[in-house]
């Protein structure tokens, strides 16, 4: 079965660098969301989107800024990066019809900033 | 804010010893409750889930009840085994409106089993 696809799987970029992760959802979810998730810490959730607009909106710095596409994939670009950027950043996807919450995830972008 | 509650770890077990790892949350409605495990260098991967009070979810010989008087949802497995050796997490899913179910995570509970 598809899963959710997220891109680069690794990056690593200079501080005050730009970055953009890519994240394509399970065929026919219609809800993406972001989260960062920290060394050791527990995953974080930014922003997320469903059907192509903003629904909600965590702790994400004003650095950083995401959208979804007519092809329901979902950019995040993080702009000015700063140390304590590095992280996991994970992609997951549901559908919201089904009313159970659950997520879908995918296995990360691995950002490392320099 | 809703929120989540896990049991510290780390937690080493032998193998074929019983393991509970805690989890108690609060949510102003009716939440969603979820295990996920997440293994060295992947993603993370729902191991079980429970919709509404006194559910039971399962999977993999792993187990939590939904609790709402206690407001818990502990996961318990009768024997784990090596390849347990992961981080849970607990996490709810408290839905706002439509198309708006992010999760809240617990801080995790990484677990070791040693032969």
């Amino acid at each position: 079965a598809a899963g959710v696809i997220q891109s680069p799987r690794h990056l690593i970029k200079e501080k005050r660098e730009t970055a953009t992760l890519k994240c394509y959802p399970i065929p026919r979810h219609d809800t993406v969301y972001w989260y960062q998730q920290g060394p050791g810490q527990d995953p974080q959730f930014l922003i997320s989107f469903y059907e192509k607009m903003q629904s909600d909106k965590g702790s994400i710095p004003d650095r950083f800024s995401a959208q979804q596409f007519s092809d329901y994939h979902s950019e995040l670009n993080m702009s000015s990066l700063e140390l304590g950027d590095s992280a996991l950043y994970f992609c997951a996807s549901s559908l919201s019809v089904q009313g159970l919450g659950e997520l879908f995830f995918g296995e990360g972008s691995r950002l490392t900033v320099l | 804010g809703d929120s989540v509650t896990q049991m510290e770890g780390p937690v080493t077990l032998s193998e074929e010893a019983f393991l509970t790892i805690n989890c108690t949350y609060t949510a102003t409605g009716y939440p969603s409750l979820f295990w996920y495990v997440q293994y060295p260098g992947e993603g993370l991967q729902l191991l079980l889930k429970a919709t509404k009070a006194d559910d039971k979810g399962s999977n993999k010989g792993f187990e939590a009840t939904y609790r709402k008087e206690t407001t818990s949802f502990h996961l318990e497995k009768g024997s784990v085994q090596v390849s347990d050796s992961a981080v849970y997490f607990c996490a709810l899913s408290d839905r706002v409106n439509f198309g708006n179910e992010k999760l809240t995570f617990g801080t995790g509970t990484r677990l070791t089993i040693i032969p």
